[in-house]
């Protein structure tokens, strides 16, 4: 089983509010990803989890806020987002962060902030 | 800088043909390259090649690895309109922690 899940599917959002993105895998991996992608454009990275430690942030905006509560699970806190923050939103996992694994992806998140 | 760039960015073939994908790149610390299908939604890993020399073969496709010269190619065999996406290489890096750089990706259009 590689199976990544997220919630929600789609999500629309004013610039005032706050909502939250969540990801989850029961594949055992101990490293898991946020990606954005905008349309046309490959997914760019924005934080890793290494056994639920933060091992990478991108240079993204405080208002992006990820959580990794346990071993299965991410959360990706959204609060005064931009329109241009608009993209889907990609969670993914691997057995180890050492890039030796191979990573899989949950759906997405299609969030549209108006 | 760390750079993956893919070729051609974009392609049309007839259902039947063969293509090759090509994906190079510049980085420090080279760890793995792996290869993703991605149609409307998120992208569908294919495979993860570490070694140079030693293709990987699932059905029609098929990837390799050269070290040398800092690439790999994607071949698909008897393409099927299924087979149309895009398909994008990514470059699994250490430089003080790990992580996996994309390309831009090739869009592959297989016409009927």
């Amino acid at each position: 089983d590689t199976e990544v899940t997220q919630t929600p599917k789609h999500l629309v959002m004013g610039m005032t509010n706050k909502k939250s993105l969540k990801c989850e895998q029961h594949m055992g991996h101990r490293a898991m990803y946020w990606y954005k992608q905008k349309a046309k454009k490959p997914p760019e990275l924005m934080f890793v989890y290494s056994y639920e430690k933060l091992s990478i942030n991108e240079s993204v905006p405080s208002r992006f806020s990820p959580e990794c509560p346990n071993s299965s699970l991410l959360n990706l806190h959204l609060h005064a987002l931009q329109p241009e923050d608009s993209a889907l939103y990609l969670c993914a996992s691997s057995q180890q962060g050492t890039s030796l694994y191979e990573q899989y992806f949950g759906p997405g998140t299609r969030l549209t902030v108006t | 800088e760390d750079k993956v760039v893919q070729s051609p960015l974009s392609l049309v073939v007839h259902e039947g043909d063969t293509v090759t994908l090509n994906c190079s790149y510049e980085v420090t610390n080279f760890r793995s390259l792996l290869w993703y299908k991605q149609e409307k939604k998120a992208p569908t890993f294919l495979f993860m090649l570490t070694s140079s020399g030693i293709e990987k073969k699932s059905g029609r496709l098929s990837s390799i690895l050269d070290k040398k010269e800092l690439s790999s190619i994607l071949n698909i065999t008897a393409t099927q309109t299924g087979d149309s996406a895009i398909y994008l290489c990514a470059v699994g890096v250490t430089s003080g922690t790990y992580k996996y750089i994309f390309g831009t990706g090739t869009r592959l259009k297989v016409l009927a």
